[in-house]
């Protein structure tokens, strides 16, 4: 039953690696983001994909690159990680860029 | 862009008092305005949201009200109870092209 998941819920690395996050929606939703919360709760938008193409690129560093196999999947891959790259990630879907959105349960990330 | 401001930052009510959370947004096109609530190691989940052709919208103890000429919007929760308390967010968006986040208020409802 369970709408928006990811993958892994816990992710302890070691600066410098490549790390995947994976998300899946079982909704049909069109539309899936990728949002990055930090320490102060902030909740900032990163990427945004409609039916498998990109739609939003907020300022991020080309660091981290979205893919989208199939509109029921958003993963986000991060190169070479940093310390600052320490956060919550949230994959979200919503039915059309016109509707609200349905939130994952989070990727928390933590750069040794 | 869309700048949304939310206050306070940080609210403690006793249970079975009223709760409110107030956010302003800067850009007149904004028409939908949800807002979320996000507990303890979880992602936000909607609770309640609002179009801007509509003034107030209530769902049980919860409560929306929008003003579009001083573009502000508020969550009215009443009769707390100690599952309410919780980080919560407003958010304002342009048909839902782009969601723009408040910076949460964080809700604790003493017993």
């Amino acid at each position: 039953d369970t709408a928006v998941s990811q993958t892994p819920k816990y992710l302890v690395t070691q600066m410098g690696n490549d790390k995947s996050i994976k998300c899946e929606q079982n909704l049909g939703h069109d539309t899936m983001y990728w949002y990055k919360q930090d320490s102060k709760k902030f909740l900032k938008i990163m990427f945004s994909y409609n039916n498998k193409e990109l739609i939003i690129n907020e300022t991020v560093p080309n660091r981290f690159s979205p893919k989208s196999p199939d509109k029921a999947h958003l993963n986000l891959h991060i190169n070479s990680l940093e310390l600052g790259d320490s956060a919550v990630y949230f994959c979200a879907s919503s039915p059309a860029t016109r509707d609200t959105q349905y939130f994952g349960p989070g990727t928390r990330l933590t750069v040794l | 862009g869309e700048n949304v401001e939310q206050h306070p930052s940080t609210l403690s009510v006793q249970e079975g008092d009223s709760a409110v959370i107030k956010c302003t947004y800067s850009d007149s096109a904004s028409n939908y305005f949800p807002w979320y609530k996000q507990e303890l190691g979880k992602g936000p989940q909607l609770i309640i949201d609002i179009r801007s052709n509509v003034g107030e919208k209530k769902d049980q103890r919860i409560a929306v009200t929008l003003n579009k000429t001083a573009k502000h919007f508020s969550l009215h929760i009443t009769e707390t109870q100690p599952e309410d308390s919780a980080v919560y967010f407003c958010a304002a968006s342009i048909f839902g092209n782009q969601f723009y986040f408040g910076t949460g208020t964080s809700l604790t409802v003493i017993p």
